[in-house]
């Protein structure tokens, strides 16, 4: 099946600074997604982003989907940014959502 | 617009019991998901329901299941509870799949098994 990897699993900012989060993904697929988990657990969809860039605030995403791989860019974090940031692919053939490990980011102020 | 929404926030039993969890899919998706976030195992897919039917299943024993109704809401059910079975239950639901679709994610369910 598909793998989706994502790095770094843990990542320490100050307020204020700027990230990458990367999501790379073993095989084509028809859909990706990023999500942000905060400390209740809510699953709060960041981006849907087959392929290309989109910009949405601090935060944007940029998919290339024939190289297999997406990125998170999270720009002037704040600490309301902290949680774990998920990537997942979709495959239309089995309807599952397939979720990276995630990456931790805690933003310290 | 009502998003994803999922009863009962929380849940307690005990070894053995059965827990059925709900999930009302945002108005006019048809398509509707369950996953499990279990402590250290991320996010793990359970069942797919669409059109009322059954469509794929997660590497889950049998005693987990469900059913979606005509209204498009659905039902998870575990029977024989296990404390393995302790975590935080996600629904899901999208438009319909072959557009491939965004999934969009309730609160959940966090179960707790005594």
């Amino acid at each position: 099946g598909i793998q989706v990897e994502q790095s770094p699993p843990d990542l320490i900012l100050q307020e204020g600074a700027n990230s990458t989060l990367r999501c790379n993904f073993s095989d084509s697929v028809n859909n990706l997604q990023w999500f942000h988990q905060n400390p209740w657990g809510q699953l709060i969809n960041l981006f849907y982003i087959p392929s290309g860039t989109k910009q949405n605030g601090r935060l944007s995403a940029t998919t290339v989907a024939t190289e297999r791989y997406s990125l998170l860019y999270i720009s002037s974090s704040q600490t309301t940014d902290s949680g774990v940031y998920f990537c997942a692919v979709f495959s239309s053939n089995t309807g599952k959502l397939i979720f990276g490990q995630g990456t931790t980011l805690q933003v310290k102020p | 617009e009502a998003g994803v929404t999922q009863s009962p926030t929380h849940l307690i039993k005990t070894r053995g019991q059965q827990a059925t969890l709900r999930c009302s899919p945002i108005s006019g998706h048809t398509s509707v998901y369950w996953y499990q976030q279990a402590l250290g195992l991320g996010l793990q897919f359970l069942l797919w329901y669409d059109e009322g039917e059954e469509r794929n299943r997660g590497n889950f024993p049998p005693r987990f299941s469900g059913r979606q109704f005509p209204n498009y809401s659905s039902e998870l059910n575990v029977n024989a509870l296990e404390l393995e079975d302790s975590a935080l239950y996600l629904c899901a639901s999208s438009a319909r799949v072959g557009r491939n679709q965004p999934q969009h994610f309730g609160d959940g369910t966090r179960l707790s098994i005594l």
